[in-house]
């Protein structure tokens, strides 16, 4: 059974870098079969795909914050990240890692979320 | 930019048939957008429904199905019942990669 858990600070302050950590149990990032994504979440909002890596290094992103956004993956933790430099409150939203099933095209596995608000 | 529409809300009594739609601004829905439905319930990350615009994830009840109707992606509860009272959204996977949100249609069942 796969399992993801973000964990990160809940409050950055405006034009700073939000960073977040995704560690994953049940699949192992180092073998490269997998897709590792970022979802966002403003409250009482819909859901915005942030992108994906994959092969511990390929990376694909929402052309919309492409200039901001940059993921890695630590395969010695298991773990995947997320940064998102120069943030306004519009990136204030409960951030998801989820896996994406590139097979089936779809994200079958999600963590619960970890709420970000960007405040000074 | 690409935006995803689904109705904001809708209202089916128990029993009752509903479909949730979810186009596209600047062409039709096709089985080549892979659309996947997902239901999510309040404090809770989405659940997979439907994948590749027709196929019912593992533990998914049939009264779930998805189709494309007209130039539109479907889904469609059939006999919805109490626990069906949640927000579905669809996502609809572009042809450079990426995949766009729909906003989310609110069920009611009352």
């Amino acid at each position: 059974q796969v399992q993801l858990q973000e964990s990160g600070p809940g409050l950055v302050k405006p034009s700073e870098t939000l960073s977040l950590t995704c560690t994953v149990s049940g699949a192992p990032l180092g073998s490269g079969t997998d897709y590792w994504t970022w979802i966002r979440q403003p409250a009482g909002k819909g859901l915005e795909w942030i992108g994906r890596i994959y092969s511990s290094e390929y990376t694909f992103f929402n052309p919309s914050l492409a200039s901001r956004v940059n993921m890695s993956v630590d395969t010695s933790k298991n773990q995947f990240s997320l940064s998102l430099t120069s943030v306004t409150a519009a990136d204030t939203a409960l951030y998801y890692c989820a896996r994406e099933n590139w097979a089936d095209t779809h994200f079958d596995y999600w963590g619960q979320g970890v709420q970000v608000t960007v405040s000074s | 930019q690409t935006v995803v529409t689904q109705e904001p809300a809708f209202s089916v009594s128990p029993g009752g048939t509903v479909t949730l739609t979810c186009s596209l601004t600047s062409e039709p829905v096709a089985v080549v957008h892979y659309c996947s439905w997902y239901k999510q319930t309040p404090g809770q990350p989405p659940r997979t429904l439907i994948y590749k615009t027709t196929s019912r994830s593992s533990g998914v009840p049939d009264r779930f199905s998805g189709s494309i109707l007209g130039n539109k992606a479907a889904l469609t509860i059939t006999g919805a019942q109490a626990d069906d009272d949640s927000v579905y959204f669809c996502a609809l996977y572009l042809g450079g990669g990426g995949f766009v949100f729909g906003g989310g249609t609110k069920v009611t069942v009352l």
